[in-house]
């Protein structure tokens, strides 16, 4: 099993809404990404946990709320967002954690998120 | 300041016509230059890491090369499906996080 299985696929939210995306993956990496990207970008590094510990958060806003409930699932809980969050948010993960990014990631598919 | 360049921003190729793209790259310090390919609203999928120049890695119809200034993703008799947007990073050994530089992708076209 290679696969990153990120849900939902689509997701559309108001500016009040409260929602979670989720990401699992059962080969064993010990480090887990979440990346956004929006159109003709490349993706954008928000929060890096390594064997279950936050260990980067790239200055994100407080209304993307990050958690690691084990080894193998990654959540991205989301509180008031705005417009301009609109985005591609892909979750990604890779064999090392901590210390050293090791960059060998595999990705999922993505959750398109539309905030209205 | 650590950066990475792609180019052609974009490329249209016919079946059968091999061409190469390129990334660029000034970082202080080289951990490893990695090639991810990407379909429309999909994630990236890894093709290749290089860590070294004279480094050389092949995929398929792929083939990635690296010296001390930049790397070349050869496509050699593509086909529609080789299609996608090809993304270079780059890692460095400075700093603490050694996060991706991405750069900003090729996006190819192959025509039937």
């Amino acid at each position: 099993d290679t696969e990153v299985t990120q849900t939902p696929k689509h997701l559309v939210m108001g500016m009040t809404n409260k929602k979670s995306l989720k990401c699992e993956q059962h080969m064993g990496h010990r480090a887990m990404y979440w990346y956004k990207q929006k159109a003709k970008k490349p993706p954008e590094l928000m929060f890096v946990y390594s064997y279950e510990k936050l260990s980067i958060n790239e200055s994100v806003p407080s209304r993307f709320s990050p958690e690691c409930p084990n080894s193998s699932l990654l959540n991205l809980h989301l509180h008031a967002l705005q417009p301009e969050d609109s985005a591609l948010y892909l979750c990604a993960s890779s064999l090392q954690g901590q210390g050293v990014l090791n960059t060998e990631a595999f990705f999922g598919q993505g959750t398109r998120l539309t905030v209205v | 300041e650590d950066q990475v360049t792609q180019s052609p921003e974009a490329l249209r190729l016919q079946e059968g016509e091999s061409s190469s793209l390129n990334c660029s790259y000034t970082v202080s310090g080289l951990r490893g230059l990695f090639w991810y390919r990407q379909d429309p609203g999909k994630g990236p999928e890894f093709l290749f890491t290089l860590y070294s120049a004279g480094e050389e890695k092949e995929k398929e119809r792929l083939k990635a090369t690296l010296t001390k200034k930049e790397s070349f993703l050869h496509i050699t008799a593509p086909k529609p499906e080789d299609s996608a947007t090809y993304l270079c990073a780059v890692q460095a050994n400075a700093g603490n996080n050694r996060k991706l530089i991405w750069g900003l992708g090729t996006s190819l076209a192959v025509n039937p």
